[in-house]
């Protein structure tokens, strides 16, 4: 069965860096485009990056555009995000969500149980 | 960037039937995903592309779009669909951008 887990959240100062990972399984992970979703404590679900199968394209909300990269590493199935110039509306739970087979529209068909950021001082 | 409207809160009588909305202008060119969020979990592919469901979500849930308005509709709504309900299309600007709606807090009275 398809498993998505999350790794490498914590506690950052303001401007500080750090790197999520997700690590895949049940599926051929370099098949398939993969996302990262955010939600801020009490707040809705927010759409942060997403990168093709092969990690020839990367799309980003405007909101983290310049500050975060999604990677892939599909010989290891694990998908990561750096993120750097860490602010405090960057606090969220951070998923990663699954794309379906290609061409089969837009949606997010599996997600992690995702990761825990804290940016404070 | 575009956006997704929906209702902050809506409320159904326990076997009643209930819709959930979500508007806006990327939903003229993209069908809504919909997603269902219990406290503390992740969340969870309910409703996708023009009306189809995952295997292991319940028939009560359909989804049906008109317009700039996508909507899901829970049909005899039972306790364990109280949750948050979230839509999610792809950005209007036509490129691999996605965007949530607010967001639809559902109580089963």
């Amino acid at each position: 069965q398809v498993q998505l887990v999350e790794s490498g959240g914590g506690v950052v100062q303001p401007g500080g860096s750090l790197r999520l990972s997700c690590a895949a399984s049940g599926f051929t992970f370099s098949s398939y485009g993969m996302h990262w979703v955010r939600q801020a404590p009490g707040k809705g679900l927010e759409w942060v990056a997403f990168i093709r199968y092969d990690g020839s394209n990367k799309y980003y909300a405007d909101s983290v555009k310049g500050r975060f990269t999604i990677s892939r590493d599909n010989s290891k199935n694990t998908l990561y995000l750096q993120m750097n110039s860490l602010r405090a509306e960057d606090t969220a739970v951070y998923y990663c969500a699954k794309d379906p087979p290609y061409g089969y529209g837009d949606y997010f068909d599996y997600w992690g149980q995702g990761t825990l950021v804290t940016v404070s001082s | 960037s575009s956006e997704l409207t929906q209702d902050p809160a809506v409320s159904v009588a326990l076997g009643q039937t209930v819709r959930i909305t979500c508007q806006g202008d990327s939903l003229r060119s993209y069908y809504a995903s919909w997603y269902q969020q219990k406290p503390g979990q992740a969340p969870v592919l309910v409703i996708y592309g023009k009306n189809n469901r995952p295997s292991g979500i319940p028939d009560r849930f359909s989804g049906s779009s008109s317009g700039n308005t996508a909507s899901l509709t829970i049909t005899g709504a039972q306790a364990e669909d109280e949750a948050d309900y979230y839509c999610n299309s792809r950005d209007s600007s036509g490129n691999h951008l996605r965007v949530f709606g607010g967001g639809t807090k559902l109580t089963v009275l």
